[in-house]
């Protein structure tokens, strides 16, 4: 059973192009989540998905960030006209039921914006 | 908002000596979680707490969930330079719908 799939591992964009980010959950697991993490900081929540429904976005910038989970293939993060600032790790996060048995983590993108 | 807070944010010590972190939230918490991430790699599960009062030990770590459910302590003993890593403590926000995590403690060993 594969573990929680993110890709690209690194990512590299100019300020003002578009970064997608992928997120396969583990096999059987329909609860993802999106965390931030800065370097030296804790983990930021993002966004909470479902197949093909948005949970919970708190924590998700009002512009240029938006997430899908459909209902074939991966989740997306997606990061519109970047900026130095979202510079990051993503990480991704699946869960077989909402916050209540642990989220299993994949290997997080690195995104650096120059 | 909620917080999670953790304490000390870092500490270093010598192989074999023992080593705690703490962790409060502003909030009574449905459970505890326990993360832990090596240096350049992911966060991973180690344990949950669930019930007001819980101890729950892996080897030589010990896990403990506070009467009040609004805080909580990992406790290692006799550590070893593969204990190294930054240990985080999550709980769910009041929906039910996100981990919240503390900002870690940074665990360092020298041998």
């Amino acid at each position: 059973n594969a573990g929680v799939m993110q890709n690209p591992r690194h990512l590299v964009r100019r300020r003002g192009q578009e970064a997608r980010l992928r997120c396969s959950p583990m096999k059987g697991h329909s609860h993802v989540y999106w965390y931030r993490q800065l370097p030296e900081e804790g983990l930021k929540f993002m966004v909470y998905l479902q197949k093909e429904n948005i949970i919970d976005e708190s924590g998700m910038p009002k512009e240029r960030f938006s997430a899908e989970f459909p209902k074939e293939g991966p989740s997306i993060l997606r990061i519109q006209q970047v900026v130095r600032g979202d510079s990051a790790a993503y990480f991704c996060a699946s869960s077989p039921t909402s916050t209540g048995d642990g989220a299993f983590f994949g290997q997080g993108t690195r995104l650096t914006v120059v | 908002g909620q917080q999670v807070m953790q304490i000390p944010q870092y500490q270093h010590v010598q192989e074999g000596e023992d080593f705690t972190t703490y962790c409060n939230s502003s909030t009574t918490l449905s459970n505890i979680q326990w993360y832990k991430q090596r240096p350049g790699g992911h966060p991973v599960f180690l344990i949950q707490l669930v019930k007001s009062g819980e101890v729950k030990k892996q080897k030589r770590l010990t896990f403990q969930f506070g009467e009040a459910k609004k805080n909580s302590s990992l406790h290692i003993t006799a550590t070893q330079t593969t204990d190294v890593g930054t240990y985080f403590c999550a709980g769910a926000n009041q929906a039910g719908t996100a981990l919240i995590f503390g900002k870690g403690t940074t665990l360092s060993v020298s041998s």
